[in-house]
């Protein structure tokens, strides 16, 4: 059963556009939010992460919006630039991150000149 | 500068065969992650481990095993490989308290 829901699986934005990635997830017990970037023939590395206690989390061009009621929580990324393209996915844990973590489906971003 | 690698990088192999994917990491982290890669699936559990002698089964176990001798290793045994098995696997590796996950380059497996 998928306990994260990510969406879209592709997405194509211009370069400086604002690319938004989904994700919806059903296990109140999940306290622990982060997103992982990867690039081709890499593994994922994690970029920014965020607790429900905050609605929102920046670090530099990269922002976390969470909605804990609605139980979402996305992934923005301001200024896009080719180098984002990349395969972001979102995950969930419990008890702050020391539990196992349980993965979106991924998302495949372009970013076109 | 520590690190966690997997070998072999690619692995082709015939259906039936045992086969063993590697994974070594050098910074001394006590839990340690099997996912497998497909597309439409992204990332899915087989197993982890939070210390030596511990092991624990992930969403998709069947037909794969651990075992964990020391806080370095975590060796992922394909008992019987089947085509079901053809995927990119990933290592990866976590202190307790740190949440961040890091992982290995993963290991291309094609089981004909």
């Amino acid at each position: 059963q998928q306990q994260v829901k990510q969406s879209p699986q592709s997405l194509i934005v211009q370069k400086g556009g604002i690319p938004i990635i989904n994700c919806a997830y059903e296990n109140t017990a999940f306290d622990y939010f982060p997103w992982y970037q990867q690039f081709p023939g890499k593994g994922p590395a994690l970029l920014i992460a965020i607790r429900p206690d905050v609605s929102e989390k920046k670090e530099g061009r990269f922002t976390i919006s969470f909605n804990k009621s609605a139980k979402q929580f996305s992934l923005h990324i301001m200024d896009s630039q080719p180098g984002d393209s990349a395969t972001y996915f979102c995950a969930a844990s419990a008890n702050f991150g020391n539990e196992k973590l349980t993965f979106g489906t991924g998302t495949r971003l372009t970013i076109i000149p | 500068d520590a690190e966690i690698t997997q070998s072999p990088r690619h692995k082709i192999t015939e259906t039936g065969r045992q086969v063993t994917l590697a994974c070594h990491q050098t910074w001394n982290h006590n839990n340690m992650f099997w996912y497998r890669q497909d597309l439409g699936h992204g990332l899915r559990l087989i197993h982890y481990s939070y210390g030596v002698q511990d092991t624990n089964k992930g969403e998709v176990s069947d037909g794969y095993s651990v075992s964990r001798s020391n806080t370095e290793d975590l060796p992922l045994t394909l008992e019987s490989a089947a085509s079901s098995q053809t995927s990119v696997y990933f290592c990866a590796s976590s202190n307790p308290g740190s949440n961040e996950q890091y992982f290995g380059p993963g290991t291309r497996l094609t089981v004909t």
